[in-house]
């Protein structure tokens, strides 16, 4: 596509409940990233995938978080058992590889608010 | 761990005149890449410029330009000619040029213009 979509672009839940989000990558763009961004704060990384290796989870910041990445494309970060604290703006953004320049696409955004 | 810090929350700015937002990081490494991204408040991050660590010149975009100084880890920003739709969040962000490709960002400043 022509930029990096994400969906839903706002989604409110209740405490306890099970939420997913979605990326569209760049077409071609091999490196995918997942950040949080709580409310006047800055980017908090999450997580990374480049191609087929290993993601980078080093950011997650419990075991009710994790990501997937269907055909080295599509990403969905799903959130367990949500919690109030984890509302935020998550945001994806994705690059070429190797990105020298450093360069990442971002996305709109996807703004999770738990009751 | 590489850190980012931004210093100031908040800026406020004449239209027409001239602001500049500090940014200091903390790193061991000597090849890294150092960004200043633009938030709207569609929540798009948009890539302003970029500097190599390895380059001397400051790097510059049309109204905004950098001055890094490596010695002292500082890498600020400076918007000229300051326009209303300069208005956003700014973020300062460190990439190192060894260990992949995510971004390490600074808590932001919210550039303020008055007409």
């Amino acid at each position: 596509g022509a930029g990096v979509s994400q969906s839903p672009s706002n989604k409110v839940t209740e405490k306890g409940k099970d939420v997913e989000l979605r990326c569209d990558p760049i077409s071609g763009h091999t490196a995918l990233y997942w950040y949080r961004q709580s409310l006047g704060q800055g980017l908090e990384f999450l997580i990374y995938f480049q191609g087929n290796s290993a993601p980078d989870k080093s950011g997650l910041p419990s075991d009710r978080f994790s990501a997937e990445r269907t055909g080295g494309s599509v990403s969905t970060l799903t959130i367990q058992r949500t919690q109030q604290e984890d509302s935020a703006v998550y945001l994806c953004a994705s690059s070429s590889y190797p990105a020298r320049t450093g360069e990442l696409f971002f996305g709109e955004g996807s703004r999770l608010t738990v009751l | 761990a590489q850190t980012v810090t931004q210093s100031q929350p908040e800026m406020s700015v004449q239209e027409a005149e001239t602001v500049t937002l500090s940014c200091t990081y903390d790193t061991s490494e000597s090849d890294y890449y150092l960004f200043w991204y633009k938030q709207p408040p569609s929540r798009q991050m948009i890539l302003v410029i970029r500097q190599e660590a390895y380059k001397q010149q400051n790097a510059t975009e049309n109204r905004f330009s950098v001055n890094f100084q490596k010695a002292a880890k500082s890498f600020s920003l400076k918007i000229s000619d300051s326009q209303l739709g300069d208005a956003a969040m700014y973020f300062c962000a460190y990439r190192s040029g060894a260990a992949g490709n995510k971004l390490t960002f600074g808590g932001g400043t919210r550039v303020l213009v008055k007409p």
